[in-house]
Order: C-alpha cells, then sequence, then structure tokens
C-alpha cells in the first residue's frame, strides 16, 4: 500500500517549458488535490477533483491544468512554465478508509520540487 | 476574500514548555477546521473539527474549536523535540491554508 506516489521528485525547467506532474493513489479515494507550497505562505490549493471525471479550480489555478485520467491518477500541466510557479508541489487525496475515520483526512504525497529559471 | 491566519509565524520553546498555536478565520459558509503537523515533507493529519467547543484530544495535543471567535487554538503539552515542525490550519470549505506556525523545541 503506496499511499499518494508523486513524480517526478525534482525537476527544473526553463522559461516557457511544459511538463507535467503525475499523482497516483491507491487508497480508492474519490477526492483528490494538487497544492504548492511556497516559503513563508503554507499551502495554496490550486486544482481539485471531487470524484472521477470532475475538477474545479482552487485558489491559484492560472498556469495551470489537471487531469483526473481515472479513479487513481490525478496529473499537473504546466504549459509554459514560468519562474513565478517555482515551487514544491503536492497532491493529496481524501475519502473513505482513512486511519481517523474521518473522510475528509488529506493523505499527502512526498512532494515535487520545480525550479524554473 | 477568504482568510486564514495563523500565530505566531514562529516560535522557539524548550523540552516540557507547553504551547498554544492560534488559528483565525474568515470564510463563508465556514464546515470544518483542521490541522496538519508537517516535518520534513508533507504534511499529516492531526484533527478536524467541526463543532464549537468540543476538545479533540490526541495525547499529549489537544485542540478546539471557538466559532464565536472565528478560531481554533492547537495546545501541546510537555513538548518534546520530535514536535518541532510546521503546524499549519486549514479550512475546508475551500481547503485554504494558512501560513502555518513553525515550532522549534529546544533540548
Amino acid at each position: 500500500n503506496a499511499g499518494v506516489t508523486q513524480t517526478p521528485k525534482f525537476q527544473v525547467l526553463k522559461t516557457g517549458q511544459s511538463m507535467t506532474l503525475q499523482c497516483a493513489q491507491d487508497m480508492n479515494h474519490n477526492s483528490m488535490y494538487w497544492y504548492r507550497q511556497d516559503p513563508g505562505m503554507g499551502l495554496r490549493l490550486i486544482y481539485y477533483s471531487a470524484s472521477e471525471g470532475t475538477t474545479d479550480k482552487g485558489e491559484v489555478p492560472n498556469g495551470y491544468n489537471v487531469s483526473r485520467l481515472n479513479k487513481r491518477e490525478f496529473s499537473l500541466r504546466l504549459e509554459s512554465a514560468a519562474p513565478s510557479q517555482t515551487s514544491v508541489y503536492f497532491c493529496a487525496s481524501s475519502g473513505q478508509g482513512a486511519v481517523s475515520g474521518n473522510i475528509y483526512e488529506q493523505y499527502f504525497g512526498p512532494g515535487t520540487r520545480l525550479t524554473v529559471t | 476574500e477568504d482568510k486564514v491566519v495563523q500565530s505566531p509565524l514562529s516560535l522557539v520553546v524548550h523540552e516540557g514548555d507547553t504551547v498554544t498555536l492560534n488559528c483565525s478565520y474568515e470564510v463563508t459558509n465556514f464546515r470544518s477546521l483542521l490541522w496538519y503537523k508537517q516535518e520534513k515533507k508533507a504534511p499529516t493529519f492531526l484533527f478536524m473539527l467541526t463543532s464549537s467547543g468540543i476538545e479533540k484530544k490526541s495525547g499529549r495535543l489537544s485542540s478546539i474549536l471557538d466559532k464565536k471567535e472565528l478560531s481554533s487554538i492547537l495546545n501541546i503539552t510537555a513538548t518534546q523535540t520530535g514536535d518541532s515542525a510546521i503546524y499549519l490550519c486549514a479550512v475546508f470549505n475551500d481547503m485554504r491554508f494558512g501560513a502555518g506556525t513553525r515550532l522549534t523545541v529546544k533540548p
């Protein structure tokens, strides 16, 4: 049981390049999320998917797109990377089966550290 | 605009001290508040609070929500060096997080 996995762990991009961050969960959770974390700013929600086939914008969606490929996988795409997108990106999931018994408990992946030069 | 504000932003204490971390919020249609602990990497879930005045407890950690004051506190008693982390609160409606409190516990 791997929980939430993210690839890659590190990435360096040049301005204007594109890339996709991958996230997968094996807990059969309905909801998945993408966050970015910048120093001194906590976590900010980029997009989320309440269930397979749906996606919604979070607090900071500009410059990003997402795909909920199936129940397990939720990818985040940067079409034209900018230095302002340098950050640590976390994927999370939530749903039935949480250890706490709370369906809103989020399980986070290990993060992707992205640098855009 | 919805806001979640945590205080203090950082705190240094010695082992055995008791600390109180604060989280205040201004959000429309509040549903619940969550606390997380973030050590080196990913945040881990601590508590979810929905009802005012009901304390949630786990070992030396406890938390309570005050809906009148639009705030929550997280208490840690008899702190240990292993409690050193960033503590984050979030409001569930739109998963808006505060900036976090960085707690450092010195031996």
